[in-house]
């Protein structure tokens, strides 16, 4: 079984500031990791995502994650938000002995102040 | 019509009335899903579909009826159903089930159950 803790569930951050959104997961066969982003009102929309290879994911909006696989996280950090960057975001773990089958944190709420 | 939407958003309904949600995607994707997402708390995977089979059902009561007539819609019956089934309900889609591919999601239907 896999399970997937975000460990805060709400971040206030100012403008321009550096932030990180952290996830653990658990799992004991290799797993391959998301992060969703969900605006009020919207579905989720994927951020990036790690399947294999470099450690280091790239993905919109100046995100960016690092696969730990000794600690087992994968936290998500942006080095200067923005306002608009205020939003749900939801961390997911999926493993191909377990099919496609996503399963998610709770959530953390990433809130912008100006 | 792009990507993954999902009618109607919002629904309200008395604890015996009938209804249904219908998600279409426009992805040409094989797999199809159905969520629940409850306030502060992660989001519950309720049904998978592949190429129209029902591969998943993950203990959902039966007031809840799912339906996938063909690859591109996915529907969800309701009936009789009780105060904390009240939630955003999300429908995915992806490339094909049992892979590592991206799940896209609909905006939601919100639902109340009075």
């Amino acid at each position: 079984a896999q399970s997937v803790t975000q460990l805060d569930s709400q971040v206030p951050v100012f403008e321009e500031a550096p932030v990180e959104l952290r996830c653990n997961y658990s799992s004991s066969v290799s797993v391959y990791l998301f992060w969703y982003v969900q605006y009020p009102n919207q579905g989720l929309q994927l951020l990036l995502k790690y399947l294999s290879g470099s450690t280091l994911v790239k993905g919109i909006n100046g995100f960016e994650a690092e696969f730990n696989k000794s600690q087992t996280s994968f936290h998500l950090r942006k080095p200067s938000v923005h306002i608009s960057d205020t939003a749900e975001y939801f961390c997911a773990v999926g493993a191909l002995e377990y099919g496609n089958k996503l399963v998610f944190g709770a959530g953390t709420i990433l809130r912008v102040k100006s | 019509e792009t990507g993954v939407t999902q009618t109607p958003r919002h629904l309200v309904m008395g604890m015996t009335n009938k209804k249904s949600l219908k998600c279409e995607q426009h992805l040409g994707h094989n797999a199809m899903y159905w969520y629940k997402q409850s306030a502060k708390k992660p989001l519950e995977l309720m049904f998978v579909y592949s190429l129209e089979e029902r591969v998943e059902n993950n203990s959902v009561p039966s007031r809840f009826s799912p339906e996938c007539p063909n690859s591109s819609h996915l529907f969800l019956h309701l009936h009789t159903l009780q105060p904390e089934d009240s939630a955003l309900y999300l429908c995915a889609s992806s490339q094909e089930y049992g892979g590592a591919g991206e799940q896209f999601f609909g905006p939601g239907t919100r639902l109340t159950v009075l």
